[in-house]
């Protein structure tokens, strides 16, 4: 099943370590999308991303997360000094297109802040 | 059985019974919805989408219902299996395939299946 693969699955950190979480869309997808999700809640949209762009990122915080989908390699969402609140799944989707495929998630990484 | 809307998170039916999940969306301007399942400790998976267009799309053992009048969303599982226990999101895009390409997921009902 060549789906959207995350990594690590399961990922802890120390309040104030950095966390880079990093998917690979499905083959022949070239539009990224993550979201995170909190226990017992929906998933809440956080950036929209193309190869090497940014196309929206209304969802994320304003400080200590990025992300980037380079030309080559897959997409890394990063979170510098994290802190408890932090702790959530983060999911990754791809799609072929903007406009008229449903997004396909991975599995998700699910990040530990002790 | 039903459920009614956001406000049931449980929904619990017997093996073979037909399943009525419901949704109320948000924004009349949506004209994409979706559907997803999500066992635990899994990411989102794709059941079925209906474009605002139309007010009913069928599957396999699935069936979604767009009330756009009423902002209503529903999604029917035929025969309800064990396999179908799991959490169920709608979910609504405004202007799909414009500027705008994340989706506003609802907080999920979770359908339980007795054998």
């Amino acid at each position: 099943n060549a789906g959207v693969m995350q990594n690590p699955r399961h990922l802890v950190r120390r309040r104030g370590q950095e966390a880079r979480l990093r998917c690979s869309p499905m083959k022949g997808h070239s539009h990224v999308y993550w979201y995170r999700q909190l226990p017992e809640e929906g998933l809440k949209f956080m950036v929209y991303l193309q190869k090497e762009n940014i196309i929206d990122e209304s969802g994320m915080p304003k400080e200590r997360f990025s992300a980037e989908f380079p030309k080559e390699g897959p997409s890394i969402l990063r979170i510098q000094q994290v802190v408890r609140g932090d702790s959530a799944a983060y999911f990754c989707a791809s799609s072929e297109d903007r406009g008229s495929s449903p997004l396909h998630f991975g599995n998700g990484t699910r990040l530990t802040v002790t | 059985g039903e459920s009614v809307g956001l406000h049931l998170p449980t929904l619990s039916v017997q093996e073979g019974d037909n399943s009525i999940i419901n949704c109320a969306y948000s924004n009349s301007a949506s004209d994409y919805f979706i559907w997803y399942k999500q066992e635990s400790g899994k990411g989102p998976q794709f059941i079925i989408d209906i474009r605002s267009n139309m007010d009913k799309r069928q599957g396999q053992r699935v069936t979604v219902l767009l009330n756009k009048t009423v902002k209503h969303l529903s999604l029917q599982i035929a025969a309800t299996q064990p396999g179908d226990s799991a959490v169920y999101f709608c979910a609504e895009n405004m202007n799909y395939g414009g500027s705008q390409g994340n989706l506003i997921f609802g907080k999920g009902t979770k359908l339980s299946v007795k054998p």
